[in-house]
């Protein structure tokens, strides 16, 4: 089966630009997420979705941070306006409705921001 | 709330020989236990989970784990490593109530030297 498809592999922009990031998650997985990864540390929940609805959001920075998931499928995460300390892997990851399965995760974006 | 702790932060190991990886976790609920590898500029990928029966897991590339519940562990072990088991470790808990949210712990570097 194909995997979770993650796009841009790679980003650098200036602080207080926008940047958005786009995630293809497996067919058929319901559940949808997005993690932060900062380097050295392990990922960070963002927001996760269960089919094109918000499950948890609340460590998602509203004031610069949003997400869709229009008709339950494809994702994008969107910062605006970016700060230096947004500078991180932003990994996508999508699972069956149920903790017990495991996710599957994507390559990620990394994005450096300047 | 649940937390993951990895007690080293990098464990370098020779070529052949056994490897521990050590993880606690909090949580005052039931909990499935996950270890995932993450490759250089790759995503996350499951190694084995724990969800319940038998408290020592086999996973893929020989690895296996075993949960504690009296000491909240869930220790990753090889009998011996190849270099290519060079990556970064994390373990995983998902309260079973939680609906699908994991916390990841800060991750264990393991570099296997020739």
């Amino acid at each position: 089966e194909a995997g979770v498809a993650q796009s841009p592999r790679y980003k650098i922009i200036e602080k207080r630009q926008s940047v958005a990031f786009w995630c293809n998650p497996i067919s058929g997985h319901a559940t949808l997420y997005w993690y932060q990864q900062i380097l050295g540390q392990g990922p960070k929940l963002l927001i996760q979705f269960q089919n094109n609805g918000v499950v948890d959001d609340s460590q998602l920075p509203k004031d610069r941070f949003s997400a869709e998931r229009l008709k339950g499928v494809d994702s994008t995460l969107k910062i605006q306006p970016a700060k230096l300390e947004d500078s991180a892997v932003y990994l996508c990851a999508s699972s069956f409705p149920g903790g017990w399965y495991g996710y599957t995760f994507g390559s990620g974006t990394r994005l450096t921001v300047v | 709330a649940q937390s993951v702790t990895q007690l080293d932060s990098q464990v370098p190991v020779f070529e052949e020989a056994p490897v521990e990886l050590r993880c606690n976790y909090s949580s005052s609920v039931s909990v499935y236990l996950f270890w995932y590898v993450q490759y250089p500029n790759q995503g996350l990928q499951l190694l084995l989970k724990y969800l319940s029966g038998s408290t020592l897991v086999k996973g893929i590339n020989g690895f296996e784990a075993e949960f504690n519940k009296s000491q909240t562990s869930f220790h990753l072990r090889k009998p011996s490593v190849h270099i290519s088991d060079t990556a970064e470790y994390f373990c995983a808990v998902s309260e079973i109530a939680s609906y699908d949210k994991v916390i990841f712990g800060p991750g264990t570097s393991l570099s296997v030297i020739p």
